[in-house]
């Protein structure tokens, strides 16, 4: 089966670090990706990661953990327009199939 | 450059009747995706083509949904007999190869549609 979890809703203040977490149990992983959606938007890429370890890109960054089935994706010096859904989705690839498996998405709300 | 452009941007039918959604891949864009959000939900996949061809309709729901991809460029999901359960927004998105198995091949999604069924 397939199953991502991720926290359902988080909060934070401008300026702040915030980590979203993400876990995974999924029949064939070729990558994990973030995705931010404004709402009533569509997703955007924000970042991916195929190795374990830490990703940086600007003021995101995202881990992961294969033999764990974790990952995190961290954003550093919060911003109000930072406010929006994450969505964590893993890249399940085989012959006959290409596709992302999506989490719920959590939505965060930053803070003045 | 142009992203992946969908149309209509909203679709407000009655119940039983027939719609299509359009999608317009990024252009040198093999692969092409259709997914199903729901209100507060992830996006759900619901199939993939590369090129002409369905590679993989696995996440239809049922067959009153349709793809087709004539082309290899333009994608029209065709719903038939719509319900008030098909109501939510209908995402495309490309990416340049797919089933390629490279981890970097990204998927660009377009705005999407929003359908509502009455």
């Amino acid at each position: 089966g397939q199953n991502i979890d991720q926290p359902t809703e988080m909060t934070a203040t401008e300026g702040a670090i915030v980590q979203i977490n993400c876990t995974y149990q999924t029949s064939g992983f070729n990558g994990l990706f973030w995705y931010q959606q404004h709402a009533g938007e569509a997703p955007t890429f924000l970042s991916y990661n195929v190795l374990d370890g830490l990703e940086e890109k600007g003021r995101f960054s995202s881990f992961l953990s294969r033999s764990k089935g974790y990952s995190y994706l961290l954003l550093k010096e919060l911003q109000m327009k930072d406010s929006a859904s994450y969505l964590c989705a893993v890249r399940v690839y085989a012959y006959n199939t290409d596709k992302l498996i999506f989490g719920t998405g959590t939505r965060l709300q930053v803070f003045p | 450059g142009a992203g992946v452009s969908q149309t209509p941007s909203n679709k407000v039918t009655e119940k039983g009747k027939y719609v299509e959604l359009r999608c317009d891949p990024i252009s040198g864009h093999t692969a092409l995706y259709w997914y199903r959000q729901s209100l507060g939900q992830g996006p759900e996949f619901l199939i993939y083509f590369q090129g002409t061809g369905a590679a993989d309709d696995s996440g239809l729901p049922n067959d009153r949904f349709f793809a087709v991809r004539p082309e290899g460029s333009v994608s029209t999901l065709k719903i038939q007999r719509t319900e008030r359960g098909d109501s939510a927004v209908y995402l495309c998105a490309s990416s340049l190869k797919g089933g390629a198995g490279l981890s970097t091949d990204t998927q660009y999604f377009g705005p999407g549609t929003r359908l509502t069924v009455l």
